[in-house]
């Protein structure tokens, strides 16, 4: 089965809003990354967060991590119409690095 | 070059025929993988490679793929006997152990 399970599944937001999404995982890990697709092809790498991390930023995104409930956020800030796209988190846990779980995403629609 | 690179971008295959999937990682990059991704699915680990350390290819779906990773750097996916449920976008990614993992453009595969 999955390690990460993104939620919502879906979202559609207008331009400038704010946009969060959600993702959780079973077991411990060690790394948990975040990616975004365009159009079903490559996967461009937003952020990593280690375990031992508990927020980073990166521009307009901020990821959050809670270990104790195995669960992580996204949030871009005033989206744009270029945040159009599946977002996916993946997780690699302890003796399995390089095998990163993904869940299946959230499509993100962001509207002018 | 700056990125992981793959090729072919396209490919269409008649169901029986074999195909190969390149990939050029990162320079310097010693851990490379495969992942696939079929339409509107998450992504599935293939395999992974690490220095000179033996794959892991816990991922491979059959038999009739195989991969090899040559001088430590570029790598092949070999699909032999293609069937129309190998359709799927092929993905390449390269790291540096214990860090952030970069995905290329991806190789989409179609079986007809």
């Amino acid at each position: 089965s999955q390690q990460g399970e993104e939620d919502p599944q879906a979202l559609s937001i207008q331009e400038g809003e704010n946009a969060t999404m959600n993702c959780s995982y079973k077991t411990s890990i060690n790394n948990l990354q975040w990616y975004r697709q365009n159009s079903g092809r490559g996967l461009v790498h937003l952020i990593l967060i280690r375990s031992n991390e508990r927020e980073k930023h990166s521009g307009r995104l901020r990821v959050t991590l809670d270990t104790s409930k195995k669960s992580s956020s996204l949030l871009i800030t005033a989206s744009r119409a270029a945040d159009t796209a599946s977002y996916f988190c993946a997780t690699d846990y302890p003796d399995s690095w390089g095998k990163l779980q993904f869940g299946a995403g959230t499509q993100v629609v962001v509207t002018p | 070059g700056a990125g992981v690179s793959q090729s072919p971008s396209n490919k269409v295959t008649e169901k029986g025929k074999d195909v190969e999937l390149r990939c050029d990682p990162i320079s310097g990059h010693t851990a490379l993988y495969w992942y696939r991704q079929s339409l509107g699915q998450g992504l599935e680990f293939l395999i992974y490679f690490q220095g000179n350390s033996a794959p892991d290819k816990s991922g491979l779906p059959s038999d009739r793929f195989s991969a090899e990773r040559t001088g430590g750097s570029v790598s092949t996916l070999t699909i032999q006997r293609t069937q129309q449920e190998d359709s799927a976008v092929y993905l390449c990614a390269s790291s540096l152990l214990g860090n952030t993992i970069y995905f290329g453009e991806g190789s989409w595969l179609t079986v007809v």
